[in-house]
């Protein structure tokens, strides 16, 4: 498969425990966001990469989320001490990065569950 | 920043009927305007976009028109099948910078044979 992956795909986990996600994007995709969706709402975007460097972030991302993309291949997105709020389909896309459009590719997605 | 609307929320048809979801977008500024399909428990997958230098975009039984002006655009199936039942978001996006898109809240479509 040469889509997006994330792992792991689930996760469940206890009030104020730190959990961190994975994301390979499309091989040669220098852009990759994340992003988190809860039940009947769209995807919610939380930061970017263009390459290794992290160009935005969302207002909606707390000082407990932080994200890496250390050599412009994968990334992982950590939540530190997370609250049952924190609980969503955290889903990650890549895109070319060439062009004046952004066709973007999405991953299965890694749901998580804070009890 | 850009506020994306999206109606309706449900959308029931029966099979061989058509389909149409709308969508608004405020920010004169984005030019790309993706359409997702989402399957339960799956993930978003596009399905159509247009850009902004064209008003019409057709790929078999789906077709998306963009009007600029009133800065809406609009998803179209025809002769439905129950298949296509999923939820359906829109998205604007501007050119340049971070490119980031702005999605609507979904429609559930229910495609009954």
């Amino acid at each position: 498969d040469t889509g997006v992956s994330q792992n792991p795909r689930h996760k469940i986990t206890k009030r104020g425990q730190n959990v961190t996600f994975r994301c390979d994007p499309i091989s040669e995709h220098n852009r990759l966001y994340w992003y988190r969706q809860t039940l009947g709402q769209g995807p919610e975007f939380l930061t970017y990469f263009q390459n290794e460097a992290q160009l935005e972030k969302s207002r909606l991302l707390s000082d407990r989320f932080s994200a890496e993309r250390p050599k412009g291949s994968f990334s992982t997105l950590e939540i530190q001490r997370t609250e049952q709020g924190d609980s969503a389909m955290y889903l990650c896309a890549s895109s070319p990065g060439s062009g004046d459009y952004n066709e973007q590719f999405f991953g299965p997605g890694t749901r998580l569950t804070v009890l | 920043g850009e506020n994306v609307e999206q109606h309706p929320s449900t959308l029931s048809v029966q099979e061989g009927d058509s389909a149409v979801i709308k969508c608004t977008y405020s920010d004169s500024a984005s030019n790309y305007f993706p359409w997702y399909k989402q399957e339960l428990g799956k993930r978003p997958q596009l399905i159509i976009d247009i850009r902004s230098n064209v008003g019409e975009k057709k790929d078999q039984r789906i077709a998306v028109t963009l009007n600029k002006t009133a800065k809406h655009f609009s998803l179209h199936i025809t002769e439905t099948q129950p298949e296509d039942s999923a939820v359906y978001f829109c998205a604007a996006s501007p050119s340049g910078g971070s490119y980031i898109p702005t999605f609507g809240r979904g429609t559930s479509l229910i495609v009954h044979p």
